[in-house]
């Protein structure tokens, strides 16, 4: 079964630090998304692309989240400087998205990485 | 503000029995939506969904229903069985340039299947 690989799983830092978060999509999905997941939001859509280009950012904070993506086999989402009221769960996730002529599969997501800022 | 709601934080249900998971939207230009179910340390992973044009759709155990004048849709399992107790989201999006790309999220719903 083919699987959205994020990398790492667990990061634990201290406030004030870069943390880099890394999404492998399933190959052939042509959009990548990244979501937050927190007790009082549930999950939050952060920024997606499609065919690599970024649609919309819309739900992240500008000022010290980026998201971007190299290549069609990596996206990475990062945080600098790091601050405590980033700790959650964060997924990626990727989908094919033919638009209305070739239709929408739904999104297969990463088991997440848990980052915990002291 | 919270476009999709899912009022039940939690859920008990004997084995064998119905599961009856809900959901309310407030947006009216949501017209696809998704229920997605979550282990732990794991990621969601899609369990069915349904167009605004239909207002059933059923696959194996798992059935939504969708009531677009009472903005609600629910998820029916039945039977309810252990390996059911998740962790359930319910998922919507309204059309745009691409399709309808771009979900918002419930809160999610933890059930319990009591064996």
């Amino acid at each position: 079964d083919a699987r959205v690989t994020q990398t790492p799983r667990h990061k634990v830092t201290e406030m004030g630090q870069e943390v880099t978060m890394r999404c492998q999509p399933i190959l052939g999905h042509n959009t990548v998304f990244w979501y937050r997941q927190t007790m009082m939001q549930g999950l939050e859509l952060l920024a997606y692309f499609r065919n690599r280009a970024p649609l919309d950012d819309s739900g992240m904070p500008k000022d010290r989240f980026s998201a971007e993506m190299p290549d069609a086999t990596l996206a990475t989402l990062k945080i600098q400087p790091s601050e405590p009221r980033d700790s959650a769960v964060y997924f990626c996730a990727s989908g094919f998205l033919g638009g209305r002529v070739l239709g929408n599969q739904p999104q297969h997501f990463g088991d997440g990485t848990r980052l915990s800022i002291l | 503000d919270q476009q999709v709601k899912q009022n039940s934080p939690s859920l008990s249900v004997q084995e064998g029995r119905i599961s009856i998971l809900n959901c309310d939207y407030t947006n009216s230009m949501f017209d696809y939506f998704l229920w997605y179910k979550k282990y732990p340390a794991e990621g969601p992973t899609f369990l069915i969904s349904i167009s605004s044009i239909k207002d059933k759709n059923e696959d194996g155990r798992f059935t939504v229903f969708l009531n677009k004048s009472a903005k609600h849709l629910s998820l029916h399992i039945v039977p309810s069985q252990p390996g059911d107790s998740a962790v359930y989201f319910c998922a919507a999006s309204a059309p745009s340039n691409f399709g309808n790309e771009k979900l918002t999220f419930g809160t999610g719903t933890r059930l319990t299947i009591i064996p």
